[in-house]
């Protein structure tokens, strides 16, 4: 599977949106973009993934680029129950279905 | 829709005793179910999968006779972490597939202390 890179950290106000970057620049083109994100002491949270089109749930947005070379989670309207890491990830479609986690970014939304 | 509920949440035991850890998918059946582990401050990395009724697939590293895994039912998973030390003391995830269109979506974790 694809690398990914993202920012170690991230702040954002509450209220506003949170704007969360991850380059995927080696990209095949049949991997999707997988976002998660773990709250301290919890298990990873499923967010929402795409493969060429952006997409929208209650949750995020995600954009990919044209070339999809990267991605952005947006955050609409970040609360403090937001604060936690995320992860980008990108996989094969079908069966061989396996999720490796980078680092993340651990996003803070202050008050 | 997709709950997975991992059991116990958190335990405490003895150096050189078993715990097994139990994960289940509560509303969909899961055909393959992945165990993770996370040490303080690291991501998390995959130490097996495993498919109902057949034998789990092991990460480079991970000693399949320490961590013994049993997918019986497509509901259930277990991982035993036999003979445990205190540098078995981590986060245990456990993850489940309904589809390999679907997310994948994970349990609460088990915190392990072996004292």
């Amino acid at each position: 599977d694809a690398k990914t890179t993202q920012p170690t950290s991230m702040d954002c106000a509450e209220g506003r949106a949170a704007n969360l970057p991850c380059n995927h620049s080696t990209i095949s083109g049949n991997e999707y973009v997988y976002w998660y994100r773990q709250i301290h002491s919890q298990g990873p949270q499923y967010i929402i993934h795409g493969l060429k089109n952006n997409e929208t749930n209650e949750m995020a947005s995600l954009i990919i680029t044209e070339d999809r070379k990267s991605s952005t989670l947006i955050l609409p309207h970040a609360t403090l129950r937001d604060t936690a890491v995320y992860y980008c990830i990108v996989r094969v479609g079908g069966s061989n279905y396996k999720l490796t986690f980078g680092k993340g970014t651990l996003l803070t939304v202050n008050p | 829709g997709a709950v997975v509920s991992q059991h116990p949440s958190w335990v405490i035991c003895k150096s050189g005793t078993s715990v097994k850890i139990e994960c289940r998918s509560l509303d969909f059946q899961a055909t393959t179910m992945f165990w993770y582990r996370q040490f303080p401050k690291q991501s998390l990395m995959l130490m097996a999968t495993s498919n109902e009724g057949s034998k789990a697939t092991y990460e480079q590293g991970v000693e399949k006779d320490k961590f013994l895994i049993n997918h019986a039912s497509l509901t259930l998973s277990t991982l035993t972490v036999t003979s445990a030390h205190p540098e078995d003391s981590s986060f245990y995830i456990c993850s489940a597939l309904g589809s390999t269109n679907s997310p994948l979506h994970f349990g609460n974790g088990t915190r392990l202390t072996v004292t």
